[in-house]
């Protein structure tokens, strides 16, 4: 079965960047989407089609990929950017929807 | 403004079955895909089911194929999940989620707050 990688923490101080990756094998032929999940909340989409940004979305997001990795990026992070983030794709048969395991960000 | 709002989660043995549901509003309902995705108390998300929209493609996890049917009705924008041969594994918040309507890609935008499925004997 498919998978996306992702680490399951990444920590940084208030007004640095933080970077969060999403490995998997078929990332350079399909796009990955980006969910933001507070505690206790539903999960809020923050980045599609690998770079864009919903409306209503702060600039500080921002979404790259390159071969078989994508990465979100949060210029100047915030406390109140601390959540877990989950990437989401499929396999290149289009056929197997998947998310990554998720990633803390703790941003103190 | 879109709203989905789950129901139906609570407390079934193992072996046992349930049905959750999902009230949408806020859209029209029968134009969009619509899924359910689960998460199990600590853990990550897990993509479970897919319907079309008007019910005649229905997609399923591995995890949950044969045991679980996913279904809508259109006359009333619900949405409904049937879970048979539940397994303890299957312990999850259940969340239904309203599809982009991008056409080149299956995607999430709206979900809803979640209905709790808890299997224990």
């Amino acid at each position: 079965s498919y998978e996306l990688t992702q680490p399951p923490s990444v920590s940084v101080s208030p007004g640095q960047t933080a970077r969060i990756t999403c490995s998997g094998d078929a990332l350079p032929r399909q796009n990955v989407y980006w969910y933001q999940q507070k505690s206790g909340q539903a999960p809020v989409l923050v980045i599609f089609d690998d770079s864009k940004r919903p409306s209503g979305i702060p600039e500080r997001f921002s979404g790259s990929s390159s071969g078989a990795m994508a990465t979100l990026t949060i210029s100047g992070a915030q406390v109140e950017d601390e959540a877990d983030y989950h990437c989401y794709s499929t396999d290149s048969g289009g056929t197997h929807w998947v998310f990554g395991g998720g990633t803390k960000l703790t941003v103190l | 403004e879109v709203q989905l709002v789950e129901s139906g989660g609570v407390v079934v043995q193992p072996g046992g079955s349930l049905r959750l549901s999902c009230a949408a509003s806020g859209f029209t309902f029968q134009n969009y895909v619509m899924y359910w995705v689960r998460q199990p108390p600590g853990k990550g998300l897990e993509w479970v089911s897919l319907i079309g929209w008007d019910g005649t493609r229905t997609k399923y996890a591995d995890s949950v194929k044969g045991r679980f049917t996913i279904s809508r009705d259109n006359s009333r924008n619900s949405l409904y999940l049937q879970m048979n041969g539940l397994r303890t594994e299957d312990t999850a918040l259940y969340y239904c989620a309203k599809d982009m309507g991008d056409p080149r890609f299956y995607y999430m935008d709206v979900w809803g707050r979640g209905t709790t499925v808890t299997v224990s004997s």
